[in-house]
């Protein structure tokens, strides 16, 4: 079945750096998907980026379909983006999540 | 109200004992999902209703128990809670089939400590 990579597994930046984001899978994803868990809260859906380039505010979305990854660039990083980002496909008719990269920002 | 609701937020058991998960939204989703999340581990797929229909994972077949009495409710069921169940349930729903486009909802989850 489908598997999926995030790296990096935490990641920690100052107020206003960039963070990128990447996720691999190991077959052709069809419903590629970034969520977030604030500490504490539940899990949110970002955004559905099974190819191309996708924005919706801070966020821009990557996926290169024929290699199988994805990135999530999220730009001038605020404090309230801490928590944890995590990637999921549907390939297989099975919903498949990575294990997550932990982001940490300080003010 | 596009929330969806688990109770409790924490949970207590014994080993060996029968635990009884709820979840609950008001969105008339189709498909309702449950997810076992352990600490530094992906979230597993356990068993998701798509109306009426139950499907359950081949790897977690026996272990988990399931009902939907009516399209807001979905339980899930541990017969007899091992240590190995400590771990957070996340309840997830959406319009339509199970891995259509539509999108996921997330409850806060429960947090079940088996003891």
């Amino acid at each position: 079945g489908q598997q999926v990579q995030q790296s990096p597994a935490s990641l920690v930046l100052q107020e206003g750096e960039n963070a990128e984001l990447q996720c691999n899978f190991s077959s052709t994803a069809t419903q590629l998907q970034w969520f977030y868990q604030s500490p504490g809260g539940s899990l949110v859906s970002l955004l559905s980026n099974p190819s191309g380039t996708k924005h919706t505010g801070r966020l821009t979305s990557t996926t290169v379909t024929k290699e199988r990854r994805s990135s999530l660039h999220i730009s001038s990083s605020q404090t309230t983006d801490s928590g944890t980002y995590l990637c999921a496909d549907s390939g297989y008719n099975k919903l498949t999540f990575g294990k997550g990269t932990v982001l940490l920002v300080s003010p | 109200d596009t929330t969806v609701k688990q109770n409790p937020r924490y949970k207590l058991a014994r080993v060996g004992k029968p635990v009884n998960l709820i979840c609950s939204q008001t969105m008339n989703h189709d498909t309702m999902y449950w997810y076992q999340k352990k600490p530094n581990q992906a979230p597993k797929l356990l068993l998701f209703y798509y109306d009426k229909i139950l499907n359950r994972e081949a790897d977690t077949f026996e272990k988990f128990q399931s009902s939907r009495p009516n399209n807001s409710f979905c339980s899930l069921y541990i017969g007899s809670a091992g240590l190995e169940y400590s771990a957070m349930y996340l309840c997830a729903s959406t319009l339509g089939q199970a891995y259509s486009n539509e999108r996921l909802f997330f409850g806060h989850g429960t947090k079940l400590s088996v003891l």
